[in-house]
């Protein structure tokens, strides 16, 4: 099957830092990437899909990038309120896979 | 208001099966495909399977494709989960989700805990 590799695993920065998490597919799977922010003890929530389309109600401060094997999620402005585990997920075709998931704390 | 409604929590024994339900509702139900996805403890999320909008086709992950039964009731605008031959492996925080273009998931239910234990 697919793999998606996610690095890093965990990273911590400070507010108002630029946060980049990188998303590796073990194939292409073209524009098929989706990101998700799961808070600790909460339910996931979509933030990017069609691995750059920003859902609605997501801040602006969160975007997507890539196209093939390489994608990337970008937090412009990092908030404290973005403390989280973010996991990116492939869904071109089954099975669908998600990534191992990167913890974001701030320092 | 759009939601995913799941059953509660479930504790089983090894062998068992567990039926977990989902209910819809402030949406179109035929609209949509749906999905399951599990969790387990400090685990990755982790695709189980789908049934289309129709309630006529379903797939499911070669990992639990002989265990596993999806369905949906229009009717009652419900999706079901049936997981058989339970292990403690299967210990997990089952989701229910929606389906937007093909495989990104835009609403969640609020999880069912199933524990498996002897």
């Amino acid at each position: 099957d697919l793999q998606m590799t996610q690095s890093p695993s965990s990273l911590s920065a400070s507010v108002g830092d630029r946060v980049t998490i990188t998303c590796r597919a073990s194939q292409g799977i073209s524009s098929y990437l989706a990101w998700y922010q799961q808070k600790p003890g909460k339910v996931p929530k979509l933030l990017i899909y069609a691995a750059s389309t920003l859902q609605s109600g997501v801040p602006s401060r969160f975007s997507g990038s890539g196209s093939g094997t390489d994608f990337t999620l970008t937090i412009s402005s990092l908030q404290p309120e973005d403390v989280a585990t973010y996991y990116c997920q492939k869904y071109n075709g089954a099975p669908i896979t998600f990534g191992q998931g990167t913890r974001l704390e701030i320092k | 208001q759009v939601q995913l409604v799941q059953s509660g929590a479930e504790v089983e024994k090894p062998g068992a099966p567990v039926k977990v339900s989902c209910k819809a509702s402030g949406y179109t139900f035929t609209s949509y495909a749906m999905h399951w996805v599990r969790q387990a403890p400090g685990q990755r999320l982790e695709w189980m399977g789908w049934v289309n909008a129709g309630g006529d086709d379903t797939k499911y992950s070669q990992k639990f494709q002989d265990r596993v039964t999806i369905t949906r009731d229009t009717s009652a605008t419900t999706v079901y989960l049936e997981l058989r031959s339970l292990r403690s492996e299967d210990t997990a925080v089952y989701y229910c989700v929606r389906d937007i273009q093909g495989g990104a998931f835009d609403l969640w239910g609020q999880g069912t805990m199933v524990t498996v234990s002897s």
